[in-house]
This record gives C-alpha cells, sequence and structure tokens, in this order.
C-alpha cells in the first residue's frame, strides 16, 4: 500500500542554520505530495505541496521538490528561525479522482534553539 | 471566517461512556475529514465524507461512527469507549476537486484538536 517515510526526530539547530528533512515515498499510482506543520497546541496548516514531478514547492523559505526518480520530496530550509520549531509532517495522496485520502508520516520534531 | 472548529477541546472518559465530537466548517467545503493522531503513528484516517448524508471508512473506522447530516458539520461518535481511543482527534475539510479543471491535491484544513482521554 501507500506509505510515507520521513526523517525520525526530534531535530535540534541552531538559530540560521540549514534544514533538510527527508522524506520518501511509496505510491502505486502518480500521488500528489504535501508538507504539514503543527505547531504547539494547534492542529495542522499545510506548509507546500507538489503535484506532479519535477515540481517545487515553497513557502515561508521553506521548499520540497518532487523527485520521482528517487521518490523523495525532501523539506529544505536555507537559515532557520526560532518560530520555525514545530512538528512537519510529510504526506501523499494518490492522483485518482474520488480518491481523499492523505497518508501521512510519523511526523518530525524540529526544535531550534537561539 | 473561523475555518474549522472542533468542540471540545478536551475530554476526559471512562472505559464504556459514549460521546460525540463536533466539527464545523464555514467554507462552504463538500468533503470533511476525521483522523486521530498518535504518538509515532503520525494521522490516520478515520472517516470521511464527500457531501452531506454520505460518509465512508477510513484506515481506521472500527469504534466510531460519524454522522454528515448538514452541509457543514461532521460528527464522529465513540458508542463505547475504550482506552485504546486516548488520541487526539482532528477534524479537516477541503473542496471537492473538479475533474474537467484537472485540479488535483485539494488542501485540507485542519481544526485545532481535541484531546481525549479514555481512562
Amino acid at each position: 500500500g501507500d506509505s510515507v517515510t520521513q526523517m525520525e526526530g526530534p531535530v535540534t539547530l541552531s538559530e540560521e542554520a540549514f534544514l533538510t528533512i527527508n522524506c520518501t515515498y511509496t505510491a502505486t499510482g502518480y500521488p500528489s505530495l504535501f508538507w504539514y506543520v503543527q505547531y504547539p497546541g494547534e492542529g495542522l496548516q499545510l506548509l507546500l505541496k507538489a503535484t506532479k514531478a519535477d515540481d517545487k514547492g515553497s513557502n515561508k523559505g521553506f521548499e520540497a521538490t518532487y523527485r520521482k526518480e528517487t521518490t523523495s520530496f525532501h523539506l529544505e530550509k536555507g537559515s532557520v528561525q526560532v518560530s520555525d520549531s514545530a512538528v512537519y509532517f510529510c504526506a501523499l495522496r494518490i492522483s485518482n479522482f474520488g480518491n481523499e485520502k492523505l497518508t501521512f508520516g510519523t511526523g518530525t520534531r524540529l526544535t531550534i534553539i537561539p | 471566517n473561523a475555518g474549522v472548529t472542533q468542540t471540545p477541546k478536551f475530554r476526559v472518559l471512562k472505559t464504556g461512556q459514549s460521546m460525540t465530537l463536533l466539527c464545523a466548517q464555514d467554507m462552504n467545503h463538500e468533503y470533511m475529514y476525521w483522523y486521530r493522531q498518535d504518538p509515532g503513528m503520525g494521522l490516520r484516517l478515520i472517516h470521511y465524507s464527500v457531501g452531506e448524508g454520505t460518509t465512508a471508512k477510513g484506515e481506521v473506522p472500527d469504534g466510531y461512527n460519524v454522522s454528515r447530516l448538514k452541509k457543514q458539520n461532521f460528527l464522529l461518535g465513540l458508542e463505547s469507549a475504550a482506552p485504546s481511543q486516548t488520541s487526539v482527534y482532528f477534524c479537516a475539510s477541503s473542496r471537492r476537486r473538479l475533474r474537467a479543471s484537472g485540479i488535483l491535491g485539494e488542501t485540507q484544513y485542519f481544526g485545532p484538536g481535541t484531546r481525549l482521554l479514555v481512562l
């Protein structure tokens, strides 16, 4: 079945460090890929998405490129801030009309220290 | 525009008790979802609905029932709570994808969550 494997946390970085959170997937069709972020005490918010191979999603300084050849969607940011501390979830959805199920990874907790 | 709201925010139940979690959205979305979030397991889909009066099972439906009597509301019921249902429950909603437009990957908007503890 479809699955998402993401980097286990927790991850702790200093402010202004470079961030990479790895995400790979297994899917039977052609998935759309997502990164969601969950700040403390809140629900999930969409951070960025990509709907086809080689697409790059970007938002708030974060980027992720849909790599079909390596089945990956790694999240990167060049210079993290304390406010980026949160749990990050990689997710996929197969692009079959009517299939609305999101499959999530287990989440990576990121802590940025000043 | 409140987005997606959930009631209650926190609840403690004893084994065997019943309760209903309420999700409401004011974005006129067709699709609504219930997920549970457990440590080390990410979010798993319990049930979902693609329109008023219709519901479908997700990945982990056992022990839960749902109803979508009004477009803006999606109720999740636990008839006889068990400790294994201790979790954080998230509701989400999204627009209906339009095949003709080619729009794929509609964004799901999440509520703030309901923390449930079953003793």
